[in-house]
């Protein structure tokens, strides 16, 4: 079952900070999270494999809530080479395959 | 550099046409995936392979279908290309980790069928 990624469009001006959010219907026990950039393949950030646990990249940081079922990443201090598309993945019924979000549209302006 | 190579970035076929998506890791990965991406649906999951001659399907498999004969080498198939097939194709592969690991993307193929 598809996660659910809010908002589903974001508008920064550079400096500012930014929360996306992940949720699913199902028990999560990881949630990884993944960055394309315009006209390029989606990158790898980050999985988060435990209730609480943050990690960061760069200026990016995460939490997973596995009671709650949701993931939040959090945009520090935005750079315009943030812009690009956020996608949150979920593993799916086999221990291999990931269920991506719709995606969260990033603009960082000057 | 680890890499995923798709042979084709632009591919024109029309109706009817039998097409194939050919990619190649040369990062010695188990998993190999195929994706679709289309604007406002995201990333989905046609099919994936898990070892050398084994696929299963994803959440989209219908009107596709895949093959695995070597390791490094996943190919999507489209017997008989619709237009509603016309989209962005992502080939991806992972580690065997017990769990889904981080994939690795090749750079798109976009499928334009007439």
């Amino acid at each position: 079952q598809q996660p659910v990624q809010s908002p589903q469009a974001v508008i920064l001006r550079e400096g500012e900070d930014a929360v996306i959010n992940c949720s699913s219907s199902k028990a999560l026990y990881s949630v990884h999270w993944y960055r394309q950039k315009h006209g390029e393949a989606p990158v790898f950030l980050m999985i988060l494999l435990k209730g609480g646990e943050q990690k960061g990249h760069e200026k990016i940081s995460a939490s997973f809530n596995e009671k709650k079922q949701q993931s939040s990443l959090y945009l520090t201090a935005s750079q315009l080479s943030y812009s690009g598309t956020y996608f949150c993945g979920t593993p799916g019924g086999s221990n291999y395959k990931l269920t991506f979000g719709k995606g969260t549209l990033l603009t960082v302006n000057p | 550099d680890v890499k995923v190579t798709q042979s084709s970035r632009y591919l024109v076929k029309r109706t009817g046409e039998k097409v194939f998506l050919e990619c190649v890791q040369d990062m010695d990965h188990e998993n190999m995936f195929w994706y679709r991406q289309d604007p406002g649906l995201g990333l989905r999951l046609i099919y994936f392979s898990y070892d050398v001659k084994m696929k299963e399907k994803g959440d989209i498999p219908e009107g596709y279908s895949v093959s695995r004969e070597k390791k490094e080498r996943f190919s999507l198939i489209l017997e008989s290309a619709s237009t509603n097939q016309t989209s962005m194709y992502l080939c991806a592969s992972s580690r065997t980790s017990g769990r889904a690991g981080e994939l690795f993307f090749g750079e798109g193929s976009r499928l334009t069928v007439l």
